[in-house]
């Protein structure tokens, strides 16, 4: 089954407590990103990948980074998470190196306390 | 600054009852406009792309046009199963993707 997987789904941390959130996707796409929603704001992109060892900011990368090693992967680390980086992340992909009709994952709630 | 709205932010509608959903929206070159369908728990899920004005697309119950300034997803006959959040983003020149917040329909039987 074609899919993107998150890991974990759910997760409580505390402030400074490094953390990274998991993204595979089996359907060989180039271009992978990370978004946040947040009520009343919209998916809001925080970094995206059009290729393998070829990453770029979004609008909001700011205490986030990401690495693309491998073509199914695409990581997203908080090096030294705050609360206002509790939300609800969606990693996605795309064919071709756009972000047209993207596969979204299921989502990571992340709490920081 | 790309801006996307989409009102009304919540749609109560009666099964068969049909409605539309705007999505206006300012953008430096629009490439793309495109519809996602969001159920709770779950990441969205596409559903239209639109590429210039005046173009339409159907699936099933839904159709979404597209006008120089303003997108519209119309649910024609809903069904209880058509409950979810529709969101509506539009693709700049640039290629940089901005999200309106949604709106949240939700059909009773």
């Amino acid at each position: 089954e074609a899919q993107v997987t998150q890991n974990p789904r759910y997760l409580i941390t505390v402030t400074g407590k490094k953390l990274t959130v998991t993204c595979s996707q089996n359907m060989n796409h180039e271009y992978m990103s990370w978004y946040r929603q947040d009520p009343g704001l919209g998916l809001r992109q925080i970094y995206y990948s059009m290729n393998v060892e070829v990453t770029d900011k979004g609008d909001v990368p700011e205490g986030y980074k990401v690495s693309r090693k491998e073509k199914r992967n695409f990581p997203l680390i908080l090096e030294s998470p705050s609360p206002n980086q509790t939300s609800l992340y969606f990693c996605a992909s795309s064919p071709g190196t756009t972000n047209n009709e993207q596969f979204f994952g299921p989502g990571t709630r992340l709490t920081v306390l | 600054e790309d801006q996307v709205t989409q009102s009304p932010e919540a749609l109560r509608l009666q099964e068969g009852e049909s409605s539309s959903l705007n999505c206006s929206y300012t953008v430096s070159g629009l490439r793309g406009l495109f519809w996602y369908r969001q159920d709770p728990g779950k990441g969205p899920e596409f559903l239209f792309t639109l590429y210039s004005a005046g173009e339409e697309k159907e699936k099933e119950r839904l159709k979404a046009t597209l006008t120089k300034k303003e997108s519209f997803l119309h649910i024609t006959a809903p069904k209880p199963e058509d409950s979810a959040t529709y969101l509506c983003a539009v693709q700049a020149s640039d290629y940089k993707l901005s999200f309106g917040a949604g709106t949240t329909v939700t059909v009773r039987a």
